[in-house]
């Protein structure tokens, strides 16, 4: 049972152009999403995240769109840049004090010159 | 940030020898980390959450004899995998957590059974 879903495996983009990573989710009781960064043979390093209060967090060249009436959510970076090329992973935490994140299967994205 | 190590980076091992994992927070205390195991091209996969002074808890479908978990400290968790065998070969991450959403993530460890 996929609770967070990433339906691209991959996506290519034009260095200068918008990237935009989408994420969906099936259970009511996440209340905080976050976006992260992945290399390869690496641990995952923090973007991005968005309470469930709020539809929009901005920071630099990343912001972070959650509709939750369509349990969506999405990364768009813009500029990218080749360095952005990565592994994006998008993760949800449930309501209550656990702390356990629940990880999408990830989109690699790639950007080029 | 807070930085979270892990020891040793890479590993590889025979098949039914035991093999520790260790995650330390380097610049602050974790009462909870968290061990993920990554499949190639695959999710993280959450395995179990190490409290300081307590018992880990598992996630469903993780073997606990298998997967040793001890928290003895504020700043050390390890995993040992127990009589490893090729399909325990993975890419095992580590987390600690300081504060609800906020976790760091250590650098990830290779493990290679042959």
């Amino acid at each position: 049972d996929q609770q967070v879903k990433q339906n691209s495996p991959s996506l290519s983009v034009q260095e200068g152009r918008i990237s935009i990573l989408n994420c969906d989710y099936t259970n009511s009781m996440f209340d905080y999403f976050l976006w992260y960064k992945k290399y390869p043979a690496e641990g995952p390093t923090f973007l991005i995240s968005i309470s469930s209060i709020k539809d929009k967090n901005e920071d630099g060249r990343f912001t972070v769109f959650l509709n939750k009436s369509a349990k969506h959510l999405s990364l768009h970076i813009v500029p990218s840049q080749p360095g952005d090329s990565a592994v994006y992973f998008c993760a949800a935490i449930t309501s209550g004090n656990t702390g356990k994140l629940i990880f999408g299967q990830g989109t690699t994205l790639q950007v080029k010159p | 940030g807070a930085v979270v190590s892990q020891h040793p980076s890479r590993v590889i091992c025979k098949s039914g020898t035991s093999v520790k994992i260790e995650c330390r927070s380097l610049d602050f205390q974790a009462t909870t980390m968290f061990w993920y195991r990554q499949f190639p091209k695959k999710s993280l996969m959450l395995m179990a959450t190490s409290n300081e002074g307590s018992k880990a808890t598992y996630e469903q479908g993780v073997e606990k004899d298998k997967f040793l978990i001890n928290h003895a400290s504020l700043t050390l968790s390890t995993l040992t995998v127990t009589s490893a065998h090729p399909e325990d070969s993975s890419f095992y991450i580590c987390s600690a957590r300081t504060g609800r959403e906020t976790q760091y993530f250590g650098p990830g460890t290779r493990l290679l059974v042959l």
